[in-house]
């Protein structure tokens, strides 16, 4: 079946450092790709996505790319900021049953960027 | 302002007491959808609702009911309780359900399960 795979975290920063969480994906056909946050004692929030491949999605500073060849979503942002500090999420859509809507989870990866 | 309201926040509860999650959308979506966060295994849907009275199972519906009798209401029901439904629930909603909609999703619903 369709899964996603997340760097283990914590991920720990300093202040304007450069940020990459990495993402794969195993999928039939062809998934849109999302990166979601969740600041704490809060939901999850769309940060950005992609719909095919080789699309770059981008918001507030963080990019992401749809590598089909690599089957890879990994995000980056070039300076972190101490409101950064979340606990970020790759997900796709799951096309191969039927197009119910579900998203497919990774597991998360915590970031924490230190002053 | 568009949002997705869910109730209560946080319940301590006991095995067996059945308890009801409430969750609101004010944004007219057709699509609703139920998730538990775990530690290790990010978010698994539990139902889904395409629309008004069409609701089915996600991948670990075993102890849970939903029911969607308006558009804008999808409550969870847990009729009997057990620990291993201990954890961190999300109710989220969007536009229909093709590929690329995102999901907007409640602020979470934290249960204990005694």
């Amino acid at each position: 079946g369709n899964s996603v795979t997340q760097m283990e975290g914590p991920v720990t920063l300093s202040e304007e450092a450069f940020l990459t969480i990495n993402c794969t994906y195993t999928a039939t056909g062809y998934p849109s790709l999302f990166w979601y946050v969740q600041y704490p004692g809060e939901g999850l929030q769309l940060l950005l996505k992609a719909t095919k491949a080789d699309d770059k999605g981008s918001n507030k500073g963080f990019e992401a790319t749809y590598r089909k060849e690599t089957t890879s979503f990994h995000l980056e942002k070039g300076s972190v900021q101490v409101s950064d500090s979340a606990v970020y999420f790759c997900a796709l859509s799951d096309q191969g049953s039927g197009n119910t809507g579900k998203l497919i989870f990774g597991q998360g990866t915590t970031l924490q960027v230190k002053p | 302002e568009a949002q997705v309201t869910q109730n209560p926040r946080y319940l301590i509860t006991v095995t067996g007491k059945k308890l009801t999650v409430t969750c609101s959308q004010n944004m007219n979506h057709e699509y609703m959808s139920w998730y538990r966060q775990d530690p290790g295994l990010g978010l698994r849907q539990i139902y889904y609702s395409m629309n008004v009275e069409v609701t089915d199972k996600g991948d670990v519906p075993e102890g849970y009911k939903v029911s969607r009798k308006e558009k804008r209401n999808f409550p969870l029901i847990l009729e009997s309780p057990s620990p291993n439904q201990t954890s961190l629930y999300f109710c989220a909603s969007s536009h229909g359900t093709v590929g690329d909609q995102p999901q907007h999703f409640g602020d979470g619903t934290r249960l204990s399960i005694l």
